[in-house]
C-alpha cells in the first residue's frame, strides 16, 4: 500500500505558484520523499527528492517539515504544461528501484 | 543521450494469445523495472531486473514474466492474455538499483489492448 496521502485534485492560475501537499506520517528515518509527475499519455517524469533538508532544482522546490511527516512540492511559476498527475512517493534508497505509486494529485493549471 | 525506448508503442492482441514487450534502457543504466498502469489500479510495480537477474517482483500472476539481456535490454512477456491485461506497460531504467540520487527514467510505454 502507498505510504502517502495526497488530495485528489487542485488547480492554480498560470504564472502563480502551485503548492502540492503530501502527508507521509509513517515515514521511516531512512526513507526519502520523491516526487514524480505524469503528463497525459506519457511515462512518469522525475521531479525532485529529499531526505530531510529542503531541496530545489530547475523544476521545483521540495519543502519537508521538521518532523518529516509531510512535505510540499512547489512549482514556482506554473504553466499550462505543468498540468499533470503528481505523485508523492516514499522510498528507501539502496534497497531496490521499486516505486510504489498512489493515486497522486491532479494539478490543473488554468489560463 | 537517448532516453528509454519501448517497443512497440501500441499493440492489439486477442484473448489467449501471448505478447512480448521490449525496453531499451538509457545507455549505461543496468537496472530495468516494469510497471502496469490501468485506470482502476493505477501504476503497479511488476518486476525489476539488474545484471540479468530478477531482484524484485510485484504481486502479479505467473503469466507475467520478464528477462534481461547482457546489454541490459529487457523484455516482458504476458501469456494467455486476458481482457484485464489491457493497460499501459511502462519501463523505467536507472544506473543501479535504489542507490542514492538515482532517479528512475521512464519510457513512453506500450499501450496493450486485449480484445
Amino acid at each position: 500500500d502507498a505510504k502517502t496521502t495526497q488530495p485528489t485534485s487542485m488547480d492554480c492560475a498560470e504564472g502563480r505558484a502551485a503548492n502540492l501537499p503530501c502527508n507521509h506520517s509513517t515515514i521511516s528515518g531512512n526513507e526519502y520523499v520523491y516526487w514524480y509527475r505524469q503528463i497525459h499519455s506519457q511515462g512518469p517524469q522525475y521531479i525532485i527528492h529529499g531526505l530531510k533538508n529542503n531541496e530545489t532544482n530547475e523544476m521545483a522546490s521540495l519543502i519537508i517539515t521538521e518532523d518529516r511527516k509531510s512535505s510540499t512540492l512547489i512549482l514556482p511559476h506554473a504553466t499550462l504544461r505543468d498540468t499533470a498527475v503528481y505523485y508523492c512517493i516514499v522510498r528507501v534508497n539502496g534497497a531496490n528501484s521499486k516505486l510504489t505509486f498512489g493515486k497522486g494529485i491532479t494539478l490543473s493549471v488554468r489560463p | 543521450k537517448a532516453g528509454v525506448t519501448q517497443t512497440p508503442r501500441y499493440l492489439i492482441k486477442t484473448r489467449g494469445q501471448q505478447v512480448t514487450l521490449s525496453c531499451s534502457p538509457i545507455s549505461g543504466h543496468r537496472s530495468v523495472s516494469w510497471y502496469q498502469q490501468t485506470p482502476g489500479q493505477g501504476l503497479q510495480f511488476l518486476f525489476e531486473y539488474f545484471s540479468e537477474t530478477q531482484r524484485n517482483k510485484g504481486n502479479f500472476p505467473g503469466r507475467f514474466s520478464g528477462r534481461q539481456f547482457s546489454n541490459s535490454r529487457s523484455e516482458m512477456n504476458v501469456s494467455t492474455l486476458e481482457l484485464g491485461d489491457s493497460a499501459l506497460y511502462l519501463c523505467a531504467s536507472s544506473p543501479f538499483p535504489g542507490t542514492e540520487n538515482t532517479e528512475a527514467f521512464f519510457g513512453q510505454g506500450t499501450r496493450l489492448t486485449v480484445v
